[in-house]
C-alpha cells in the first residue's frame, strides 16, 4: 500500500540522548517535511526538503537536523535530546508543483518522550 | 506575522449541520487546505480551495473567500465519526503551509 511510514511508533528517550527518527515514502513525491504537534498549537514546521539533495530550515529548527540522501527517505535526527522535544513528530510528503498538487500526506507519527 | 484562527473547540449534535469558520493573514495566498485529525492519528486531507466559493464533497463543503481572508468548512448530517479536530492551513507566497491550531469538533447523541 503506496504512503509514509515513519519508525519508531513511540519512544521514551533519556536527555542528552541522540535519536534518529525515521521517514520512508514510496510515492515519488518530491518535497518532504518534518512536523512537531504540540497540544494547543498547530502543526509546526521542523525542516523540509524540496527535492533530494536539498534541505531547508521551518519554523522551528534548533536542535534538529535532515537529511535527504534520496527520494524516499527524510531522517531527522535530535543530536543531544531535551525534554522540551517531547512531542508527536510527523513527516509527510507532497508532489508541490504548485497549487492542488501541495497537498501534504502525513505518516502516522511518532511519539516522543524526553526524559 | 502570518496568522490562522481558529475556534478552539465546538459541540453539535449527531444529524445536525455544523460550520468550522477559518480566517487567515499571510504573506501571499496560493491556496486553503482542511485536514481531518481523528485524536492519535495523523491528519488526512479533505479539501483545496484556491478559488472563492464553494466546494462540495459529499457530506463536507468548503468556501473560501479570498477578499475576506476567510474560510468555512460545512459539515452536514453529522455522525459520530466525525468527532475529530479540523484543521485549516494556508500555503503562502513561499509555498509553506501555515497552519492553524485547529478545531476540535465534539460530536454529541
Amino acid at each position: 500500500i503506496a504512503g509514509i511510514t515513519q519508525a519508531p511508533t513511540s519512544q521514551i528517550l533519556a536527555a542528552g540522548r541522540r535519536m534518529t527518527l525515521r521517514c520512508t515514502q514510496d510515492m515519488r513525491h518530491n518535497a518532504m517535511y518534518w512536523y512537531r504537534q504540540d497540544l494547543g498549537l498547530g502543526l509546526r514546521l521542523i525542516h523540509y526538503s524540496n527535492t533530494a539533495g536539498t534541505t531547508g530550515k521551518g519554523e522551528v529548527p534548533d536542535g534538529y537536523s535532515v537529511s535527504r540522501a534520496n527520494t524516499d527517505d527524510f531522517p531527522l535526527t535530535l543530536a543531544s535530546a531535551v525534554p522540551s522535544q517531547t512531542s508527536v513528530y510527523f513527516c509527510a510528503s507532497s508532489d508541490a508543483r504548485g497549487g492542488g498538487t501541495d497537498t501534504q500526506y502525513f505518516g502516522p507519527g511518532t511519539r516522543l518522550t524526553v526524559l | 506575522g502570518q496568522n490562522i484562527d481558529q475556534p478552539t473547540e465546538m459541540t453539535a449534535t449527531e444529524g445536525a449541520i455544523v460550520q468550522i469558520n477559518c480566517t487567515y493573514q499571510t504573506s501571499g495566498f496560493n491556496g486553503l487546505f482542511w485536514y481531518q485529525q481523528h485524536a492519535g492519528e495523523a491528519p488526512t486531507f479533505l479539501s483545496y480551495n484556491v478559488l472563492d466559493g464553494l466546494e462540495e464533497k459529499g457530506r463536507f463543503s468548503s468556501f473560501l473567500s479570498r477578499s475576506k481572508g476567510y474560510s468555512y468548512l460545512l459539515l452536514k448530517e453529522l455522525q459520530m465519526k466525525d468527532s475529530a479536530s479540523y484543521l485549516c492551513a494556508v500555503l503562502d507566497s513561499n509555498y509553506q503551509l501555515i497552519w492553524g491550531a485547529g478545531t476540535k469538533l465534539i460530536i454529541k447523541p
